[in-house]
């Protein structure tokens, strides 16, 4: 069976300080990847996805970058945080090419920018 | 850019009473599916609805999806406490990607 998990479960961080926070999948080949960030008590918002190695796309402009250097591990990193990046960032996974549209979700990252 | 739209907002409710939440957009999808979030949690997949009309039941969820392909709803019977969260409909986009709708936060008190 397939699983996701993401890591660190907590983080809090000052303003300015890098970030670096992992996803990675087991059971499944060629998945697509996807981060979100989701601010208190709202929906989903996508920021990047992925549907290969080296691959990523963009849907937000911010300063967060996403790398995908391997075929099952996702990365979503910051130079310089803000406090507006605090949030509660999900990693999700879905079956490649001739796969579903089912999307299924680690167990997020709560970052706090101080 | 579709407009897509969940209600209510927030529901709080007895235990044991029946509810409805809505998940409405201008456009056409190939399919959608329904989440339930609870705090601190990933989204967990509850159904997917592909075809107009479609009606799925899981225990006591129901799941409708419009005739139009355009609109579900997410019916719960007897709620129980356990039934507490944040439900997100996603529709297909077909561009690799789903849309999350912003959700409607449940609460059922005991």
């Amino acid at each position: 069976s397939q699983t996701i998990h993401q890591w660190p479960a907590t983080l809090v961080q000052p303003v300015g300080s890098p970030l670096s926070l992992e996803c990675t999948v087991e059971g499944t080949s060629n998945p697509n990847l996807y981060w979100y960030r989701q601010a208190a008590g709202r929906g989903l918002q996508l920021l990047f996805y992925s549907v290969g190695i080296g691959q990523i796309s963009s849907e937000v402009p911010q300063n967060l970058s996403a790398s995908r250097p391997q075929d099952r591990q996702f990365i979503l990193s910051s130079k310089k945080l803000l406090l507006s990046d605090s949030g509660f960032y999900l990693c999700a996974w879905r079956a490649g090419t001739g796969g579903g549209y089912e999307q299924y979700f680690g167990p997020g990252t709560r970052l706090t920018v101080t | 850019t579709q407009l897509l739209e969940q209600s209510p907002q927030f529901l709080s409710i007895q235990e044991g009473e029946n509810l409805t939440v809505y998940c409405n957009s201008s456009s056409v999808f190939s399919s959608l599916q329904w989440y339930r979030q609870e705090p601190g949690e990933g989204p967990v997949l509850l159904v997917t609805v592909v075809t107009g009309g479609e009606v799925k039941k899981l225990k006591r969820l129901t799941f409708q999806f419009g005739d139009a392909r355009k609109d579900s709803s997410l019916h719960i019977t007897a709620a129980q406490p356990g039934d507490t969260g944040l439900y997100l409909c996603a529709p297909n986009t077909g561009f690799q990607k789903l849309v999350f709708g912003t959700g409607t936060r449940l609460l059922v008190s005991p």
